[in-house]
Protein backbone atom coordinates (compact mmCIF):
# COMPACT_ATOMS: atom_id res chain seq x y z
CA UNK A 1 0.00 0.00 0.00
CA UNK A 2 1.53 3.22 -1.04
CA UNK A 3 2.02 5.84 1.34
CA UNK A 4 2.52 9.69 0.09
CA UNK A 5 4.43 12.50 2.64
CA UNK A 6 4.58 15.88 1.30
CA UNK A 7 7.48 18.32 3.08
CA UNK A 8 8.27 21.79 2.03
CA UNK A 9 9.92 25.21 3.88
CA UNK A 10 6.18 26.56 4.97
CA UNK A 11 7.46 30.40 4.28
CA UNK A 12 8.78 31.17 1.39
CA UNK A 13 9.16 35.05 0.01
CA UNK A 14 7.47 36.57 -3.06
CA UNK A 15 9.70 36.06 -6.40
CA UNK A 16 11.56 33.01 -4.71
CA UNK A 17 11.35 29.92 -5.96
CA UNK A 18 9.33 26.82 -4.34
CA UNK A 19 10.99 23.34 -3.87
CA UNK A 20 7.97 20.57 -2.67
CA UNK A 21 9.05 16.91 -2.31
CA UNK A 22 6.50 13.93 -1.72
CA UNK A 23 8.14 11.12 -0.23
CA UNK A 24 6.85 7.60 -1.64
CA UNK A 25 7.03 4.81 0.74
CA UNK A 26 5.63 1.68 0.19
CA UNK A 27 6.52 0.35 -2.98
CA UNK A 28 9.08 2.06 -5.66
CA UNK A 29 8.21 4.50 -8.29
CA UNK A 30 9.87 2.95 -10.63
CA UNK A 31 7.47 -0.28 -11.06
CA UNK A 32 4.00 1.51 -10.53
CA UNK A 33 1.97 2.67 -13.71
CA UNK A 34 0.63 5.30 -11.65
CA UNK A 35 0.94 9.39 -12.59
CA UNK A 36 2.08 11.52 -9.95
CA UNK A 37 0.49 14.61 -9.61
CA UNK A 38 0.37 17.65 -8.05
CA UNK A 39 -2.34 19.45 -6.69
CA UNK A 40 -3.36 22.83 -4.31
CA UNK A 41 -6.08 24.21 -2.49
CA UNK A 42 -5.81 28.17 -1.52
CA UNK A 43 -7.55 29.36 2.31
CA UNK A 44 -11.15 28.55 1.61
CA UNK A 45 -11.26 27.93 -1.99
CA UNK A 46 -11.48 24.81 -3.64
CA UNK A 47 -9.08 22.07 -5.35
CA UNK A 48 -6.81 23.37 -8.45
CA UNK A 49 -4.88 20.80 -10.46
CA UNK A 50 -1.07 21.84 -10.76
CA UNK A 51 0.25 18.94 -12.86
CA UNK A 52 0.97 15.54 -13.48
CA UNK A 53 4.24 13.34 -14.29
CA UNK A 54 4.19 9.63 -15.27
CA UNK A 55 7.54 7.75 -13.96
CA UNK A 56 8.35 7.58 -18.07
CA UNK A 57 8.86 11.56 -18.49
CA UNK A 58 5.50 12.67 -19.96
CA UNK A 59 3.91 15.75 -17.80
CA UNK A 60 1.21 17.63 -18.65
CA UNK A 61 0.14 21.01 -16.50
CA UNK A 62 -1.87 23.36 -16.25
CA UNK A 63 -2.14 25.58 -18.77
CA UNK A 64 -2.42 28.59 -16.01
CA UNK A 65 0.68 27.48 -14.29
CA UNK A 66 2.53 25.95 -16.94
CA UNK A 67 5.23 28.92 -17.51
CA UNK A 68 6.70 29.02 -14.12
CA UNK A 69 6.14 24.72 -12.81
CA UNK A 70 8.31 21.47 -13.12
CA UNK A 71 7.38 18.05 -12.03
CA UNK A 72 9.87 16.03 -11.48
CA UNK A 73 10.59 12.19 -10.33
CA UNK A 74 13.85 10.93 -8.64
CA UNK A 75 13.64 7.02 -8.61
CA UNK A 76 16.68 6.94 -6.40
CA UNK A 77 15.30 8.39 -3.70
CA UNK A 78 11.45 7.62 -4.08
CA UNK A 79 10.08 11.25 -4.63
CA UNK A 80 7.68 12.95 -6.65
CA UNK A 81 9.23 17.17 -6.71
CA UNK A 82 7.40 20.32 -7.27
CA UNK A 83 9.00 23.23 -8.26
CA UNK A 84 6.77 27.17 -8.53
CA UNK A 85 8.84 29.58 -9.87
CA UNK A 86 8.23 33.72 -9.59
CA UNK A 87 6.31 33.27 -6.31
CA UNK A 88 3.50 35.65 -5.26
CA UNK A 89 0.94 36.01 -2.33
CA UNK A 90 -1.62 33.89 -4.89
CA UNK A 91 0.41 30.93 -4.54
CA UNK A 92 -0.86 30.54 -0.62
CA UNK A 93 -1.76 27.47 -0.52
CA UNK A 94 -1.95 23.98 0.85
CA UNK A 95 -0.22 21.35 -1.37
CA UNK A 96 -1.29 18.45 -2.24
CA UNK A 97 0.41 15.66 -4.04
CA UNK A 98 -1.95 12.19 -5.01
CA UNK A 99 -1.83 9.31 -7.69
CA UNK A 100 -4.03 8.43 -10.12
CA UNK A 101 -4.18 5.48 -12.58
CA UNK A 102 -3.99 6.10 -16.28
CA UNK A 103 -7.06 3.71 -16.37
CA UNK A 104 -9.42 6.09 -14.57
CA UNK A 105 -7.79 9.43 -14.24
CA UNK A 106 -8.76 9.81 -10.72
CA UNK A 107 -6.71 11.09 -7.54
CA UNK A 108 -7.33 8.02 -5.51
CA UNK A 109 -4.50 8.30 -3.02
CA UNK A 110 -3.74 11.61 -1.48
CA UNK A 111 -1.10 13.16 1.18
CA UNK A 112 -1.93 15.01 3.67
CA UNK A 113 -0.62 18.24 2.59
CA UNK A 114 2.00 20.22 2.90
CA UNK A 115 0.65 24.35 3.96
CA UNK A 116 2.98 26.90 2.45
CA UNK A 117 2.91 30.50 2.95
CA UNK A 118 3.74 33.48 0.03
CA UNK A 119 5.43 36.42 2.43
CA UNK B 1 -10.03 23.69 -21.02
CA UNK B 2 -13.51 22.37 -19.22
CA UNK B 3 -14.99 24.23 -16.15
CA UNK B 4 -16.91 22.30 -13.83
CA UNK B 5 -19.61 24.33 -12.28
CA UNK B 6 -21.06 22.58 -9.12
CA UNK B 7 -24.90 23.54 -7.83
CA UNK B 8 -26.07 24.57 -5.23
CA UNK B 9 -23.12 26.18 -3.35
CA UNK B 10 -24.17 24.53 -0.22
CA UNK B 11 -27.07 22.37 0.72
CA UNK B 12 -28.28 22.24 3.69
CA UNK B 13 -30.19 18.83 4.61
CA UNK B 14 -31.38 16.75 7.78
CA UNK B 15 -29.47 13.30 8.68
CA UNK B 16 -31.73 10.65 6.81
CA UNK B 17 -32.18 12.61 3.93
CA UNK B 18 -31.49 12.74 0.15
CA UNK B 19 -28.74 14.67 -0.97
CA UNK B 20 -28.59 15.50 -4.61
CA UNK B 21 -25.34 16.83 -5.89
CA UNK B 22 -24.97 18.68 -9.10
CA UNK B 23 -22.21 19.12 -11.93
CA UNK B 24 -22.44 20.85 -14.95
CA UNK B 25 -19.70 21.43 -17.56
CA UNK B 26 -18.68 23.71 -19.83
CA UNK B 27 -18.58 21.02 -22.71
CA UNK B 28 -19.01 17.10 -22.83
CA UNK B 29 -17.10 14.93 -20.53
CA UNK B 30 -16.24 11.35 -20.99
CA UNK B 31 -17.98 9.40 -18.67
CA UNK B 32 -15.19 7.13 -17.66
CA UNK B 33 -12.96 10.06 -16.92
CA UNK B 34 -15.30 12.01 -14.15
CA UNK B 35 -15.06 11.63 -10.68
CA UNK B 36 -16.52 12.85 -7.03
CA UNK B 37 -14.34 13.69 -3.83
CA UNK B 38 -15.34 14.50 0.25
CA UNK B 39 -13.29 17.00 1.91
CA UNK B 40 -13.76 16.99 5.94
CA UNK B 41 -12.00 20.20 6.97
CA UNK B 42 -8.11 19.60 7.96
CA UNK B 43 -8.35 16.85 5.76
CA UNK B 44 -7.31 15.64 2.17
CA UNK B 45 -9.80 14.80 -0.32
CA UNK B 46 -11.38 11.33 -0.56
CA UNK B 47 -12.16 10.11 -3.61
CA UNK B 48 -15.69 8.50 -3.46
CA UNK B 49 -16.49 7.99 -7.31
CA UNK B 50 -14.82 7.26 -10.66
CA UNK B 51 -16.10 6.72 -13.88
CA UNK B 52 -19.42 8.74 -13.15
CA UNK B 53 -20.94 6.01 -11.20
CA UNK B 54 -18.36 3.27 -10.10
CA UNK B 55 -17.77 3.61 -5.86
CA UNK B 56 -13.74 3.73 -5.11
CA UNK B 57 -13.13 1.05 -2.74
CA UNK B 58 -14.73 1.35 0.81
CA UNK B 59 -17.40 3.76 -0.03
CA UNK B 60 -20.86 3.23 1.07
CA UNK B 61 -23.51 2.11 -1.19
CA UNK B 62 -25.47 5.03 0.04
CA UNK B 63 -22.80 6.96 -2.65
CA UNK B 64 -24.18 6.58 -6.38
CA UNK B 65 -23.17 9.07 -9.21
CA UNK B 66 -24.78 9.52 -12.46
CA UNK B 67 -24.86 11.40 -15.94
CA UNK B 68 -23.65 11.71 -19.21
CA UNK B 69 -22.27 14.36 -21.45
CA UNK B 70 -22.17 17.75 -19.56
CA UNK B 71 -24.56 16.94 -16.44
CA UNK B 72 -23.50 14.77 -13.89
CA UNK B 73 -24.71 13.90 -10.38
CA UNK B 74 -23.78 12.61 -6.88
CA UNK B 75 -26.62 11.19 -4.78
CA UNK B 76 -26.42 9.97 -0.90
CA UNK B 77 -29.38 8.12 -0.23
CA UNK B 78 -29.87 8.57 3.23
CA UNK B 79 -27.31 11.72 4.70
CA UNK B 80 -25.49 9.77 7.82
CA UNK B 81 -24.02 12.67 10.47
CA UNK B 82 -20.30 11.70 9.07
CA UNK B 83 -21.09 12.67 5.47
CA UNK B 84 -21.19 16.55 5.99
CA UNK B 85 -19.01 18.07 4.28
CA UNK B 86 -17.49 19.56 0.81
CA UNK B 87 -18.21 17.49 -2.15
CA UNK B 88 -15.55 18.07 -5.40
CA UNK B 89 -16.47 16.93 -9.15
CA UNK B 90 -13.23 16.38 -10.73
CA UNK B 91 -12.92 15.50 -14.77
CA UNK B 92 -10.15 14.84 -17.20
CA UNK B 93 -9.75 15.52 -20.77
CA UNK B 94 -7.40 16.60 -23.11
CA UNK B 95 -4.27 15.28 -20.96
CA UNK B 96 -5.86 18.13 -18.32
CA UNK B 97 -7.60 17.80 -15.23
CA UNK B 98 -10.13 20.41 -13.33
CA UNK B 99 -12.79 20.65 -10.14
CA UNK B 100 -15.30 22.17 -9.40
CA UNK B 101 -15.74 24.83 -6.89
CA UNK B 102 -17.28 22.52 -4.61
CA UNK B 103 -20.61 22.09 -2.81
CA UNK B 104 -20.99 21.97 0.84
CA UNK B 105 -23.32 19.74 2.41
CA UNK B 106 -24.57 20.89 5.68
CA UNK B 107 -26.38 20.09 8.96
CA UNK B 108 -30.37 21.59 8.48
Amino acid sequence: QLQLQESGPGLVKPSETLSLTCSVSGGPISGSRHYWGWIRQAPGKGLEWIGNMYYSGTRYYNPSLKSRVTISVDMSRNEVSLNLDSLTAADTAIYYCATTWPSVHAFDLWGQGTAVIVS
Amino acid sequence: EIVLTQSPDTLSLSPGERATLSCRASQSVSSSYLAWYQQKPGQAPRLLITGTSNRATGIPDRFSGGGSGTDFTLTISRVEPEDFALYYCQQYGSSQYSFGQGTKLDIK
